[in-house]
């Protein structure tokens, strides 16, 4: 079956643009996570959908994050007037069931952006 | 607050060679621990995983055992393989509304033929 995709793979933006990131999650699984990664560190946590309620945001950096998951499938990650240091890698996860944890987080490929 | 340590790369290995990638962990409760390998073009994916003291995870050749007194989670292999090449996280986790992972920073493994 299909894993968890992303788009677009890669994202090269102007400072101040707005950005969109695109997470296809594995059909039918409840918690949905994203995470950020900067170069040479591990992901850090941004915020967590279970169906299509944001239960935690704690972890957004600041206002111009924002993220949705409209009807608890596809989830939209828009960041407004980027910065240069939003540049990162950002992940997409999917789990099975309510809250994470214990159950296997399956990730994309992520989103590579780059602010210039 | 929660948060996972771990040894800093890169490691470089020769083929056959016993492997250990040290991490330990600071946090309140009784987390979950986890190793998630990034291998070259890929994405994160779980390795292995331990819910709960002295529990002993294990995949493909590796092993971590959970040990709560000395709040550590070592990675383990007895003979590494050109194919573990690849960037190692240790990871926790509570599970419930907190279900998000931290991670270590990772270790980047490199072995050798």
């Amino acid at each position: 079956g299909a894993g968890v995709s992303q788009s677009p793979r890669y994202k090269v933006a102007k400072r101040g643009q707005d950005v969109a990131l695109r997470c296809d999650p594995i059909s039918g699984h409840v918690s949905l996570f994203w995470y950020q990664q900067a170069l040479g560190q591990g992901p850090e946590f941004l915020t967590y959908f279970q169906n299509e309620a944001q239960l935690d945001k704690s972890g957004l950096p600041s206002d111009r994050f924002f993220a949705e998951r409209p009807e608890g499938s596809v989830s939209t990650l828009k960041i407004q007037r980027t910065q240069q240091e939003d540049s990162a890698v950002y992940l997409c996860a999917s789990s099975k069931l309510a809250g994470g944890g214990v159950d296997t987080q399956y990730f994309g490929p992520g989103t590579r952006l780059t602010v210039l | 607050g929660n948060s996972v340590t771990q040894m800093e790369g890169p490691v470089t290995l020769s083929e056959e060679a016993f492997l250990t990638i040290n991490c330990t962990y600071t946090a309140t409760g009784y987390p979950s621990l986890f190793w998630y390998v990034q291998y070259p073009g890929e994405g994160l994916q779980l390795l292995l995983k331990a819910t709960k003291a002295d529990d002993k995870g294990s995949n493909k050749g590796f092993e971590a055992t959970y040990r709560k007194e000395t709040t550590s989670f070592h990675l383990e292999k007895g003979s590494v393989q050109v194919s573990d090449s690849a960037v190692y996280f240790c990871a926790l986790s509570y599970g419930g509304s907190q279900g998000n992972l931290i991670f270590g920073k990772g270790t980047k493994l490199s072995v050798k033929p």
